[in-house]
């Protein structure tokens, strides 16, 4: 148990629909990390946020937006999903240092349909 | 264009024998390397890792090696275990402005270790 949760762990959905997927981090840790994988592919980093600020974007979507709240969760929101959206979804959480370690939680399957 | 290549998807081993995933890559900003095993329904279980000032770190079963000039490392384990079947994913964290310690990950390899 890496001490990151992610919930839900599955979803199903529609296309044009929103969802939101929620992560918290590992007790003490400040920095919350998004990434997708699809289907044969390798991990995405999407965006990051430190103790409630967006500190770094990656491929992130438009339609795509993420917040960290005083508590540190963070919330990843998928709106207008399309087929090519279905993928799995996780977050990882690091220590103060940059040199720490990414811990990851368990993901959330999305699935649009 | 992928900065993180792990160009076999799949290796299969015999028990007791050494395991050596490899990988490659292009940026040589990376300043951080990382190796991930993922089961089946979990997320990614960090294993080790290595700064690019090193050439080799060890920890138990499990070796990374690094070649900068190469720009290639790789991760033996021995002796390789059933246990050890899983995917394995190469990271790679770059050092440059803008990155705040997010890793590249390389698309990982599936290794089967037959008893």
């Amino acid at each position: 148990d890496s001490g990151v949760t992610q919930t839900p762990k599955h979803l199903i959905t529609a296309t044009g629909q929103r969802v939101t997927l929620r992560c918290s981090p590992r007790s003490g840790d400040l920095s919350v990390y998004w990434y997708q994988q699809s289907l044969d592919q390798g991990l995405q980093f999407l965006i990051q946020y430190y103790n409630g600020e967006e500190r770094a974007k990656g491929n992130i979507l438009e339609r795509f937006s993420a917040q960290q709240f005083p508590d540190l969760h963070s919330e990843l929101n998928l709106s207008s999903l399309e087929l090519g959206d279905s993928a799995l979804y996780f977050c990882a959480s690091r220590g103060r240092l940059s040199t720490d370690t990414q811990y990851f939680g368990p993901g959330t399957r999305l699935t649009v349909l | 264009d992928q900065q993180v290549k792990q160009n076999s998807p799949s290796l299969s081993v015999q028990e007791g024998r050494i395991s050596i995933l490899n990988c490659d890559y292009t940026n040589s900003m990376f300043d951080y390397f990382l190796w991930y095993k993922k089961y089946p329904a979990e997320g990614p279980t960090f294993l080790i890792s290595i700064s690019s000032i090193k050439d080799k770190n060890e920890d138990g079963r499990f070796t990374v090696f690094l070649n900068k000039s190469a720009k290639h490392l790789s991760l033996h384990i021995v002796p390789s275990q059933p246990g050890d079947s899983a995917v394995y994913f190469c990271a790679a964290r770059p050092n440059y402005g803008g990155s705040q310690g997010n890793l590249i990950f390389g698309k990982g390899t599936k290794l089967s270790v037959k008893p």
